[in-house]
């Protein structure tokens, strides 16, 4: 079975600074995927940034980039000069490659970005 | 393009009653599932579907029934609400070789 480990419940940060969500992750299956969700105060689910099992290199999508570590079952999101517009719940999550990408979802960490 | 539409966006249902929650898609994607987010807690999968007529098991399927008669419409059904489906219900929908989700807006359900 796939689990997602979310061991930030909140995280504050001033506005400007980078900031790291951490992800850990336990699956025996070899290809899998991993992903990064926001949910802001209105409640949709956006998605951020993926990152796939046999990918060599960390992902950037802008301002977000996923620090992977496979040996260490880590997949934590930074955000570079954070913004107010991130105050929002975030997720990590994973599928793994054997038919529809069900996703499991980590309990989440609630960032707040202060001026 | 209107993505994937779910109705309604709230509901209060009473103990024992009976809901359908409406999921519709228009991005001709195979698959499409249905997932509940209890408060502050993440989303756990309920049923998904890789296809019309072809539906399976999630996580936390008791309480719960699906059917995919059509490739757009992947409805939700409640029999005998309880407390305990008090919940943001999401539908998403998804190519099979393509990564990521398109999700709804969610409905929000409260069971007293």
């Amino acid at each position: 079975a796939q689990k997602i480990t979310q061991t930030q419940p909140g995280m504050f940060v001033q506005e400007k600074e980078a900031v790291t969500l951490d992800c850990t992750y336990d699956t025996s299956d070899q290809s899998y995927g991993l992903f990064w969700y926001k949910q802001p105060s209105s409640g949709e689910m956006i998605f951020l940034i993926y990152q796939g099992s046999y990918d060599e290199q960390n992902a950037t999508e802008g301002r977000y980039s996923l620090n992977f570590q496979k040996a260490r079952k880590s997949a934590n999101l930074v955000i570079s000069a954070s913004q107010l517009g991130d105050s929002a719940m975030y997720f990590c999550a994973m599928s793994v490659a054997q038919g529809a990408q069900k996703l499991v979802f980590g309990q989440g960490t609630r960032l707040t970005i202060n001026p | 393009n209107a993505g994937v539409t779910q109705t309604p966006k709230f509901r209060i249902l009473k103990i024992g009653q009976s809901m359908t929650l409406q999921c519709t898609q228009d991005m001709n994607h195979n698959y499409m599932y249905w997932y509940r987010q209890d408060p502050g807690m993440g989303l756990k999968l309920i049923y998904y579907s890789v296809g019309a007529g072809i539906t399976d098991k999630g996580e936390v399927p008791n309480g719960y029934n699906v059917s995919r008669s059509t490739t757009e419409d992947f409805p939700l059904r409640l029999e005998l609400a309880a407390p305990s489906q008090t919940s943001v219900y999401f539908c998403a929908s998804s190519y099979p070789d393509r990564v990521g989700y398109t999700f709804g807006s969610g409905t929000r359900l409260t069971v007293v």
